[in-house]
């Protein structure tokens, strides 16, 4: 049983330019989440999404930044126009069934903006 | 505002001895708390998971308690090895409709041969 899969590992964007993230939460599993670790900080929330449904989007910055979950595929976090404070860890998560579920996550992917 | 809190920020102890990591949060109203293990460059491990309604989870050498009504969660890990030698991550999943994990800043853990 896979776990939770992230591509790219490792992401360099130049300023300008969008950055794709994708995520495939593990089998079985419908929630995914994405949060986002800056240099020197904790993990900070971004979003919460099921399949065809974005349902807390409270972390998400207001600008530049999009979420998708589609009902075939993975979970894709999209950034445009990257700018260098984008420069993170970006890890996804994913449960069964969501509260009172164990998440799971990822890899990674670790963007640098040059 | 939910905020949890790792004390201190890093710990270095020698191989062998028992430790013990503290967690708190200022929201007692949460559904579960989870214990992460996150190595340098690398994902999270989960590592122990205790519901609202639970005391406590052990998964050998560890073992973490919930105090809920204080906001506190202990980490337990006996007979320290340096494999155990990472950053020690809690975090808590709000009640009320939300399903975000709120994480401490975590604790670096180094354990020396």
């Amino acid at each position: 049983n896979a776990g939770v899969m992230q591509n790219p590992r490792h992401l360099v964007r130049r300023r300008g330019q969008e950055a794709r993230l994708r995520c495939s939460p593990m089998k079985g599993h419908s929630h995914v989440y994405w949060y986002r670790q800056l240099p020197e900080e904790g993990l900070k929330f971004m979003v919460y999404l099921q399949k065809e449904n974005i349902i807390d989007e409270s972390g998400m910055p207001k600008e530049r930044f999009s979420a998708e979950f589609p009902k075939e595929g993975p979970s894709i976090l999209r950034i445009q126009q990257v700018v260098r404070g984008d420069s993170a860890a970006y890890f996804c998560a994913s449960s069964r069934n969501g509260q009172i579920a164990e998440q799971y996550f990822g890899p990674g992917t670790r963007l640098t903006v040059t | 505002k939910q905020e949890v809190t790792q004390i201190p920020a890093a710990l270095s102890v020698p191989e062998g001895e028992n430790l013990v990591l503290n967690c708190s949060f200022t929201d007692s109203a949460i559904y579960n708390l989870q214990w992460f293990r996150q190595d340098p460059g690398k994902g999270l491990t989960s590592l122990l998971l205790i519901q609202s309604s639970q005391r406590e989870q052990t998964s050998g050498r560890l073992n973490a308690s919930l105090d809920k009504s204080s906001g506190r969660s202990t980490l337990y890990i006996a007979a320290s090895q340096p494999g155990d030698s990472a950053t020690y991550l809690c975090a808590v999943t709000l009640q009320g409709g939300s399903e975000k994990l709120v994480f401490g800043k975590g604790m670096k853990l180094t354990v020396n041969p």
